[in-house]
This record gives structure tokens, C-alpha cells and sequence, in this order.
């Protein structure tokens, strides 16, 4: 079955700490987007890619990094520059000249 | 930028018929989606409208007026598992290319029985 996998579904780390979200997707889309979500409101771009080894910064792309070594894989790192780290994160892949997005089942992370 | 109004939450009973308006501000449009997400779980496509009009799949239709900057979700022969949020996102282009979405805060459904 194609789709989206992140893990894990549920991360707590200490305040200060970096953590890395893992997004990977067997559908053979060449771009693959970041998405925050706070509770009752909507999603909010931090990182995008279109292809392998190219990236660019969303709306809200302080205090994350990402990489896109692979077509598959997008990962992103939450640093500790983040001043509000405690969210639900998404993964999200499209064909490029597609208008509909595919998301991952999500990452809560809670930063204590 | 860009910024988008949609109620924060709609009610209705099963088997009625509601429609989740949503205004937008956006510099550059290539078209208007939605979204549904369950508490909890990832949003999922429901429909995308690039031309006015009306679009229909199934008990969903979504509307579209690129004059007024306007669109509408239409759910008919409401169930109670369509209980969930639902969001509006402008498609539009990208600074470094290629587009992205930017979503509304999104109206939670409630069906009551």
C-alpha cells in the first residue's frame, strides 16, 4: 500500500533538546511540504520541497531544519530555537502538478 | 499574504444539508481546496475548485466565485461520521516556485442526530 508514514505518533522531549520527525512516502511524489497545527486552529507551511536536495522556508520556518537527501524522506529537525515547539506536526507529498495534497497521520510532539 | 475566513463551527442534524462558506485575501489564486479532518487524525482531500462554478462529488459539492474571492463547501444527506473539521487552503504561488497551500482555521461540523 503507497502512502505516508511518521513516526513516532507521540514524542515528548526536555525543553532545550533538538528532535528529529521522520516522514517518509512510497508514492513516488516529488514534493513534500512541513505543516505545524496548535489546537482549534488551521496548518501553517514551515518547509517545502520540490525535489531531491533543494528546500525552501515556509511561513513559519524559525527554529526548524529539514533535509532532502532522498526522494523518499523528509525529515525535520525541531531545534531548540524554537520558542513553542509543542504542537502536532504533518508530512504532506504531492505530484508536482497535483491540487491535492497527501498527509502522514502526524507527530504530536510535547516539549515539557 | 493571504488570509481566509470560514465559521469556527457549524451544527446540524443527519440527513440535513450544510454549507461552510469560506472568504479569502490572497495575492496570486490558482484555486480554492478542501479538507477534512477528524479529531486527531490527517486532513484529506476533499475537492478543488481552479474555475467558478460548482463542482460535485457525491454527497460533497464545492463552489467557487474568483470575483467575489468566495467559495462554499456543500455537504448533503448529512451522517454523523461527518462530524469533523473542515478547512479551506488557496492555492497559490510559491516565492521559490512552484505553489503552496494556505489554510483556513477551519469550521467544525457537528451532526446531531
Amino acid at each position: 500500500d503507497g502512502g505516508i508514514t511518521q513516526s513516532p505518533k507521540y514524542l515528548f522531549r526536555k525543553e532545550g533538546q533538538n528532535v528529529t520527525l521522520s516522514c517518509e512516502q512510497n508514492l513516488n511524489h516529488d514534493a513534500m511540504y512541513w505543516y505545524r497545527q496548535d489546537p482549534g486552529q488551521g496548518l501553517r507551511l514551515i518547509y517545502y520541497s520540490q525535489i531531491v536536495n533543494d528546500f525552501q522556508k515556509g511561513d513559519i520556518a524559525e527554529g526548524y531544519s529539514v533535509s532532502r537527501e532522498k526522494k523518499e524522506s523528509f525529515p525535520l529537525t525541531v531545534t531548540s530555537a524554537q520558542k513553542n515547539p509543542t504542537a502536532f506536526y504533518l508530512c504532506a507529498s504531492t505530484k508536482i502538478d497535483s491540487n491535492e495534497q497527501f498527509f502522514g497521520p502526524g507527530t504530536r510532539l510535547t516539549v515539557l | 499574504g493571504q488570509s481566509l475566513e470560514q465559521p469556527s463551527e457549524v451544527t446540524a442534524v443527519e440527513g440535513a444539508i450544510v454549507q461552510i462558506n469560506c472568504t479569502y485575501q490572497t495575492s496570486g489564486f490558482y484555486g480554492l481546496s478542501w479538507y477534512q479532518q477528524h479529531d486527531g487524525g490527517a486532513p484529506t482531500f476533499l475537492s478543488y475548485n481552479a474555475l467558478d462554478g460548482l463542482e460535485e462529488t457525491g454527497r460533497f459539492s464545492s463552489f467557487l466565485s474568483r470575483s467575489d474571492s468566495y467559495g462554499y463547501l456543500l455537504l448533503q444527506e448529512l451522517q454523523m461520521k461527518d462530524s469533523a473539521s473542515y478547512f479551506c487552503a488557496v492555492r497559490v504561488p510559491f516565492t521559490g516556485g512552484g505553489n503552496k497551500l494556505t489554510f483556513g482555521t477551519g469550521t467544525q461540523l457537528k451532526v446531531e442526530l
